[in-house]
């Protein structure tokens, strides 16, 4: 089946420094990504729908200068947490939409664990 | 807008007996429906999905799903459960043309041998 992966898993940073996530879809070309954003013991929240080629389209009440989203290919979205703050800290999930071939499945990445401490 | 509702936090169940997640949802035309089991600290898991067709839906490691349209639900079973079963089960609903996806806030599953 297709895999989506996510890097890193896990990482640790100071307050104050940005963090960079990526997320690939590795066997299908994927124009839509999402990032969602899960508390622990909770839901996971929709941040942002990554589209490949344009502007990230944002949740309400979600920060879009502090949350970087690009989608620079086919294959690849990045979210960068700018000014990381320790209440930043969660469970980043991204899932890739594969719209190939009159399909119209997602498949979701193993998730980055972020901590700024 | 589209909404999911998983009304228990908690479900405790003994290994070997019949075990149910409910789901309830809300959407504007046909629901895409799924559910996904999340094991701590891992990414998501899919179980299984209703499109269209069949309202019971088979899905992974015995699972299956219920579409009730009438009653708006999508209740997650299996006749027997494993201890392996326990994990955080997910149900969520997909809007077919933007794609994004809403989330219950989830249920944890507890098999006790």
């Amino acid at each position: 089946g297709a895999v989506v992966s996510q890097h890193p898993s896990r990482v640790i940073c100071k307050s104050g420094t940005s963090v960079k996530i990526e997320c690939r879809s590795l066997d299908f070309q994927a124009t839509t990504m999402f990032w969602y954003r899960q508390f622990p013991k909770q839901s996971l929240m929709l941040m942002a729908t990554s589209n490949e080629g344009s502007k990230a389209t944002y949740e309400q009440g979600v920060e879009k200068d502090k949350f970087l989203i690009n989608h620079a290919s086919l294959t690849l979205s990045t979210l960068t947490v700018t000014s990381a703050h320790p209440e930043d800290s969660s469970f980043y999930i991204c899932s890739a939409r594969d719209q190939g071939a009159g399909k119209d499945e997602q498949f979701f990445g193993p998730g980055t664990r972020l901590t700024v401490l | 807008a589209q909404s999911v509702a998983q009304p228990e936090d908690q479900v405790n169940v003994a290994e070997g007996n019949p075990l149910t997640v409910k789901c309830t949802y809300s959407v504007s035309g046909n629901p895409y429906l799924f559910w996904y089991v999340q094991y701590p600290n891992r990414g998501l898991q899919f179980l299984l999905k209703y499109i269209t067709g069949d309202n019971l839906v088979k899905g992974s490691y015995g699972f299956e799903a219920e579409f009730n349209k009438s009653q708006t639900s999508f209740h997650l079973k299996k006749p027997s459960a494993l201890v392996s079963d326990s994990a955080l089960y997910f149900c969520a609903v997909r809007d077919t043309n933007a794609g994004k996806s809403t989330f219950g806030d989830g249920t944890t599953l507890t098999v006790k041998p």
